[in-house]
Protein backbone atom coordinates (compact mmCIF):
# COMPACT_ATOMS: atom_id res chain seq x y z
CA UNK A 1 0.00 0.00 0.00
CA UNK A 2 1.06 3.68 -0.57
CA UNK A 3 1.94 5.34 2.04
CA UNK A 4 2.26 9.22 2.38
CA UNK A 5 3.69 10.94 -0.70
CA UNK A 6 5.22 14.35 -0.36
CA UNK A 7 7.01 16.59 -3.45
CA UNK A 8 9.23 17.87 -4.16
CA UNK A 9 11.80 16.47 -1.79
CA UNK A 10 14.38 18.92 -1.97
CA UNK A 11 13.70 22.06 -3.09
CA UNK A 12 16.06 25.21 -2.91
CA UNK A 13 15.09 28.25 -3.92
CA UNK A 14 16.43 32.21 -3.40
CA UNK A 15 14.68 34.72 -0.56
CA UNK A 16 11.43 35.93 -1.50
CA UNK A 17 10.67 32.97 -3.83
CA UNK A 18 7.47 31.31 -3.42
CA UNK A 19 7.14 28.03 -2.62
CA UNK A 20 4.28 25.24 -2.89
CA UNK A 21 5.23 21.60 -1.16
CA UNK A 22 2.64 18.96 -1.70
CA UNK A 23 1.06 16.24 -0.03
CA UNK A 24 -1.20 12.90 -1.00
CA UNK A 25 -2.49 11.08 2.32
CA UNK A 26 -3.08 7.54 2.76
CA UNK A 27 -6.07 6.73 0.63
CA UNK A 28 -8.97 6.64 3.28
CA UNK A 29 -7.21 8.76 6.16
CA UNK A 30 -9.48 11.61 7.02
CA UNK A 31 -7.13 14.03 9.00
CA UNK A 32 -3.79 15.89 7.61
CA UNK A 33 -1.18 17.36 9.15
CA UNK A 34 1.96 19.57 7.99
CA UNK A 35 5.03 19.55 10.18
CA UNK A 36 8.19 21.38 10.64
CA UNK A 37 11.34 19.91 11.89
CA UNK A 38 14.39 22.08 12.53
CA UNK A 39 17.37 20.65 14.86
CA UNK A 40 16.68 23.86 17.35
CA UNK A 41 13.07 23.39 17.37
CA UNK A 42 12.05 19.70 16.67
CA UNK A 43 8.94 18.56 15.51
CA UNK A 44 6.52 21.42 15.45
CA UNK A 45 2.90 21.12 14.37
CA UNK A 46 1.78 24.52 11.76
CA UNK A 47 -1.73 23.13 10.82
CA UNK A 48 -3.89 20.19 10.32
CA UNK A 49 -7.12 19.32 8.49
CA UNK A 50 -10.23 16.99 9.23
CA UNK A 51 -12.17 15.96 6.34
CA UNK A 52 -10.55 18.36 4.67
CA UNK A 53 -11.25 21.41 6.65
CA UNK A 54 -8.63 23.04 8.11
CA UNK A 55 -9.19 22.46 12.02
CA UNK A 56 -6.23 24.29 14.04
CA UNK A 57 -3.25 26.38 12.59
CA UNK A 58 -2.14 28.55 15.62
CA UNK A 59 1.33 26.64 14.65
CA UNK A 60 1.45 28.42 11.15
CA UNK A 61 4.78 31.12 11.84
CA UNK A 62 2.80 34.13 10.19
CA UNK A 63 0.72 35.39 7.14
CA UNK A 64 3.37 34.06 4.68
CA UNK A 65 2.48 30.39 5.13
CA UNK A 66 -0.91 29.44 4.08
CA UNK A 67 -2.18 25.53 3.45
CA UNK A 68 -5.32 24.45 1.50
CA UNK A 69 -6.60 20.93 1.03
CA UNK A 70 -9.08 21.26 -1.69
CA UNK A 71 -9.88 17.12 -1.53
CA UNK A 72 -9.24 14.07 0.48
CA UNK A 73 -6.56 13.43 -1.70
CA UNK A 74 -4.47 16.54 -1.81
CA UNK A 75 -2.91 19.01 0.29
CA UNK A 76 -0.64 22.05 -0.50
CA UNK A 77 1.82 24.45 2.18
CA UNK A 78 2.90 27.54 0.56
CA UNK A 79 5.31 30.00 1.70
CA UNK A 80 5.19 33.50 -0.17
CA UNK A 81 7.79 34.86 0.25
CA UNK A 82 10.24 32.45 1.10
CA UNK A 83 12.95 33.89 3.80
CA UNK A 84 16.50 31.76 5.04
CA UNK A 85 14.61 31.24 8.43
CA UNK A 86 12.10 28.95 6.46
CA UNK A 87 15.02 26.38 5.40
CA UNK A 88 13.64 23.58 7.46
CA UNK A 89 12.47 19.92 6.78
CA UNK A 90 8.51 19.87 6.23
CA UNK A 91 7.16 16.75 6.80
CA UNK A 92 3.03 16.48 6.22
CA UNK A 93 1.31 13.03 8.01
CA UNK A 94 -2.41 11.75 8.06
CA UNK A 95 -4.40 9.10 10.37
CA UNK A 96 -7.60 7.61 9.81
CA UNK A 97 -10.75 7.98 11.63
CA UNK A 98 -10.67 5.61 14.99
CA UNK A 99 -8.37 5.83 17.78
CA UNK A 100 -5.96 6.00 18.72
CA UNK A 101 -5.07 8.12 15.38
CA UNK A 102 -1.60 7.30 14.97
CA UNK A 103 -0.36 8.97 12.26
CA UNK A 104 2.42 8.16 9.37
CA UNK A 105 4.70 10.62 8.10
CA UNK A 106 5.87 11.13 4.66
CA UNK A 107 9.04 11.09 3.40
CA UNK A 108 9.77 14.67 3.45
CA UNK A 109 10.41 17.62 2.05
CA UNK A 110 14.03 19.64 2.89
CA UNK A 111 13.36 23.30 2.09
CA UNK A 112 16.25 25.26 1.79
CA UNK A 113 15.94 29.13 1.01
CA UNK A 114 19.74 31.00 0.59
CA UNK B 1 5.92 25.34 29.24
CA UNK B 2 7.20 22.42 27.28
CA UNK B 3 4.04 19.59 27.46
CA UNK B 4 5.85 16.02 26.71
CA UNK B 5 9.55 16.11 28.07
CA UNK B 6 12.23 13.49 27.09
CA UNK B 7 16.04 13.20 28.05
CA UNK B 8 17.42 14.44 25.07
CA UNK B 9 20.69 11.80 25.38
CA UNK B 10 22.59 11.04 24.01
CA UNK B 11 21.64 7.41 25.57
CA UNK B 12 24.72 4.72 24.60
CA UNK B 13 24.22 0.84 25.39
CA UNK B 14 25.93 -1.76 24.39
CA UNK B 15 24.72 -4.26 21.76
CA UNK B 16 22.25 -6.66 23.69
CA UNK B 17 21.49 -4.73 26.12
CA UNK B 18 18.33 -3.27 27.43
CA UNK B 19 17.52 0.39 26.48
CA UNK B 20 15.12 2.23 27.90
CA UNK B 21 13.76 5.76 26.97
CA UNK B 22 11.37 8.09 28.97
CA UNK B 23 8.62 10.02 28.65
CA UNK B 24 6.58 12.64 30.64
CA UNK B 25 3.58 14.90 29.83
CA UNK B 26 1.51 17.16 31.52
CA UNK B 27 -1.72 17.02 30.38
CA UNK B 28 -3.83 14.84 32.63
CA UNK B 29 -5.70 14.44 30.09
CA UNK B 30 -4.14 12.65 27.87
CA UNK B 31 -5.90 9.54 26.06
CA UNK B 32 -3.17 7.60 23.45
CA UNK B 33 0.51 7.51 23.73
CA UNK B 34 2.98 6.92 21.07
CA UNK B 35 6.49 6.00 20.05
CA UNK B 36 7.99 7.32 17.13
CA UNK B 37 11.61 6.35 15.57
CA UNK B 38 13.71 8.76 13.67
CA UNK B 39 16.72 7.81 11.62
CA UNK B 40 19.06 10.23 10.37
CA UNK B 41 17.33 12.11 7.42
CA UNK B 42 14.52 9.96 7.50
CA UNK B 43 10.53 10.63 8.55
CA UNK B 44 9.46 9.33 11.72
CA UNK B 45 8.49 5.78 11.71
CA UNK B 46 5.59 4.35 14.13
CA UNK B 47 6.82 1.83 16.42
CA UNK B 48 4.04 1.28 18.90
CA UNK B 49 1.24 3.03 20.85
CA UNK B 50 -0.52 2.62 24.21
CA UNK B 51 -3.58 3.81 25.90
CA UNK B 52 -4.25 1.50 28.60
CA UNK B 53 -1.88 1.52 31.95
CA UNK B 54 0.41 -1.45 32.14
CA UNK B 55 2.79 -3.02 29.28
CA UNK B 56 2.42 -3.39 25.66
CA UNK B 57 4.83 -5.77 23.96
CA UNK B 58 5.56 -6.16 20.50
CA UNK B 59 8.85 -8.06 19.24
CA UNK B 60 11.74 -6.87 21.21
CA UNK B 61 9.97 -3.53 22.39
CA UNK B 62 7.79 -3.20 25.21
CA UNK B 63 5.75 0.24 26.20
CA UNK B 64 4.99 1.13 29.64
CA UNK B 65 2.56 3.46 30.65
CA UNK B 66 1.54 5.04 34.11
CA UNK B 67 -1.10 7.51 33.80
CA UNK B 68 -0.79 8.39 37.79
CA UNK B 69 2.86 9.42 37.24
CA UNK B 70 2.07 10.72 34.07
CA UNK B 71 4.42 8.59 32.76
CA UNK B 72 5.36 6.39 29.45
CA UNK B 73 8.21 4.65 28.54
CA UNK B 74 9.82 2.39 26.19
CA UNK B 75 12.37 -0.20 26.31
CA UNK B 76 14.18 -2.50 23.80
CA UNK B 77 15.72 -5.88 24.46
CA UNK B 78 18.71 -7.06 22.76
CA UNK B 79 19.47 -3.64 21.75
CA UNK B 80 21.06 -3.91 18.06
CA UNK B 81 23.13 -1.56 16.61
CA UNK B 82 20.38 -0.57 13.49
CA UNK B 83 18.02 0.31 16.67
CA UNK B 84 20.05 3.42 16.57
CA UNK B 85 17.95 6.25 15.81
CA UNK B 86 16.67 9.29 17.60
CA UNK B 87 13.29 8.07 19.67
CA UNK B 88 10.83 10.45 20.09
CA UNK B 89 7.46 10.10 22.56
CA UNK B 90 4.08 11.84 21.22
CA UNK B 91 0.90 12.33 23.13
CA UNK B 92 -2.76 12.98 22.34
CA UNK B 93 -5.24 14.86 24.18
CA UNK B 94 -8.88 14.86 23.17
CA UNK B 95 -8.59 16.13 20.06
CA UNK B 96 -6.41 14.08 16.92
CA UNK B 97 -2.99 16.31 16.71
CA UNK B 98 -0.32 14.69 18.49
CA UNK B 99 2.23 16.60 21.00
CA UNK B 100 6.29 15.33 20.45
CA UNK B 101 8.82 15.51 22.77
CA UNK B 102 12.53 16.53 21.26
CA UNK B 103 13.75 12.87 21.34
CA UNK B 104 16.05 10.78 22.63
CA UNK B 105 19.31 9.83 20.57
CA UNK B 106 20.20 6.35 21.16
CA UNK B 107 23.17 4.47 19.94
CA UNK B 108 23.87 0.93 20.22
CA UNK B 109 27.58 0.09 20.08
CA UNK B 110 28.65 -2.87 19.13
Amino acid sequence: DAGVIQSPRHEVTEMGQEVTLRCKPISGHNSLFWYRQTMMRGLELLIYFNNNVPIDDSGMPEDRFSAKMPNASFSTLKIQPSEPRDSAVYFCASSGGSPPYEQYFGPGTRLTVT
Amino acid sequence: QKEVEQNSGPLSVPEGAIASLNCTYSDRGSQSFFWYRQYSGKSPELIMFIYSNGDKEDGRFTAQLNKASQYVSLLIRDSQPSDSATYLCAVRGSARQLTFGSGTQLTVLP
